[in-house]
């Protein structure tokens, strides 16, 4: 059972600005909203994750709806090295669960 | 830091072989996952554990594999005996309640022939 749906493939130019949506209309009032990359041939790796309030750290920005149904994972200037399968995730607060990975969206980021 | 360590890096093996893959996590990490990767299927959990002790095995696909963490800085994801079905990436994650995310490894990548 799917609880997050994200677009399968994304095309952004190099310094441009890369969005990526998610929707997770059925998200707990407890659940966070997780985003994770894999770059081809690496493990995943962590970028971000909120609860309802917006947040940015070094790598990315993450945008959370008002109702919580949906967000968007922002890269603000995309290099070639942003190239990857971008994880949308919602999952309980707690280091001890488990990760469960829907099939994300591979982001190309061209010159 | 060196991260979380997998090994060996690639398997190469035949049908019916056994097949250990190791992991050793990042030091004070006290939760460990194993997570197995396939066009097919995606990434997906096979088990976990808190404390060295498996809580969530439910991913595991057959009674050829298993998982053992005999203690905080070691495990292993054993099959016996292999099947060409079982070619995949295998990674293994690490985490502690201090932090919010995991930690992967960079995988061991099986072929089974």
């Amino acid at each position: 059972d799917a609880k997050t749906t994200q677009p399968p493939s994304m095309d952004c130019a190099e310094g441009r600005a890369a969005n990526l949506p998610c929707n997770h209309s059925t998200i707990s009032g407890n659940e966070y909203v997780y985003w994770y990359r894999q770059i081809h041939s690496q493990g995943p790796q962590y970028i971000i994750h909120g609860l309802k309030n917006n947040e940015t750290n070094e790598m990315a920005s993450l945008i959370i709806t008002e109702d919580r149904k949906s967000s968007t994972l922002i890269l603000p200037h995309a290099t070639l090295r942003d190239t990857a399968v971008y994880y949308c995730i919602v999952r309980v607060d707690n280091a001890g669960n488990m990760l469960t990975f829907g099939g994300g969206t591979r982001l190309m980021v061209k010159p | 830091d060196a991260g979380v360590i997998q090994s060996p890096r690639h398997e190469v093996t035949e049908m019916g072989q056994e097949v250990t893959l190791r992991c050793k996590p990042i030091s004070g990490h006290n939760s460990l996952f194993w997570y197995r990767q396939t066009m097919m299927r995606g990434l997906e959990l096979l088990i976990y554990f808190n404390n060295n002790v498996p809580i969530d095995d439910s991913g595991m696909p057959e009674d050829r594999f298993s998982a053992k963490m005999p203690n905080a800085s070691f495990s292993t994801l054993k099959i016996q005996p292999s099947e060409p079905r079982d070619s995949a990436v295998y990674f293994c994650a690490s985490t502690t309640r201090s932090y919010n995310e995991q930690f992967f490894g960079p995988g061991t990548r099986l072929t089974v022939l």
